[in-house]
């Protein structure tokens, strides 16, 4: 079975800093999804970028960016000039591509701070 | 556009209680629809998930069941609450057929039983 690892359960940052959220999975497949949601105190999760996994380029959005290490197994979400805004929870999550998949397998999530 | 709503946004339940959540879709058809529970601190567990009426897939074995009654309906039910049911549930949905498949969520219901 697929897991999703988040080894930051919490992390702070300076407004206007570049902060880099891990996030690790384990899986024998070689074609899936990948993806960052956040989670802000409203709590409705909201999709913040997703990476297809036979793509060599790493996906951006605007400040927010991943590095896609397939070999390694890692998908980092970096954050650049970091806004109020960005404080939320962050979870990293896979999907198999294999038809009829439904499961997202969801890290732990990350609680990121950013101070004024 | 699609839109997803759910309801009530808070409960508060006694022990032996019944449960029952609601999510609606709107704007598309044939959803994919997704019931996921997050506990404090934890990350989301899927519990369900139905691919048309009346298809449900259980991940977890425990005390609560789905349903769906109509296409763009999910409705997460308990016969009796227990303790551990307490947590925030949220509903997903997706298009059948799409590539990456992200889900878009519900804003979630906070459940909490004494």
């Amino acid at each position: 079975a697929q897991t999703v690892t988040q080894s930051q359960p919490e992390i702070s940052v300076q407004e206007a800093e570049t902060v880099t959220l891990s996030c690790t999975y384990d899986t024998s497949e070689s074609d899936y999804y990948l993806f960052w949601y956040k989670q802000p105190p409203s709590r409705q999760m909201i999709l913040v970028i997703r990476q297809e996994a036979y793509k060599q380029q790493n996906a951006t959005e605007n400040r927010f960016s991943v590095n896609f290490q397939k070999a390694a197994k890692s998908f980092s979400l970096k954050i650049s000039d970091s806004q109020l805004g960005d404080a939320a929870m962050y979870f990293c999550a896979y999907r198999s591509s294999i038809k009829g998949a439904q499961k997202l397998v969801f890290g732990q999530g990350t609680r990121l701070t950013i101070n004024p | 556009s699609q839109t997803i709503h759910q309801w009530p946004a808070t409960l508060v339940q006694p022990v032996g209680s019944p449960l029952s959540l609601e999510c609606t879709v709107e704007g598309t058809s044939n959803p994919n629809l997704y019931w996921y529970r997050q506990a404090a601190g934890r990350g989301l567990q899927l519990l369900f998930y139905s691919v048309g009426i009346g298809q449900i897939s259980s991940e977890v074995p425990q005390n609560l069941s789905a349903s769906r009654p109509q296409d763009r309906q999910f409705i997460l039910s308990s016969k009796k609450l227990l303790l551990s049911d307490s947590g925030f549930y949220l509903c997903a949905w997706r298009p059948p057929f799409a590539g990456a498949g992200e889900l878009f969520f519900g804003e979630g219901s906070r459940l909490t039983v004494l």
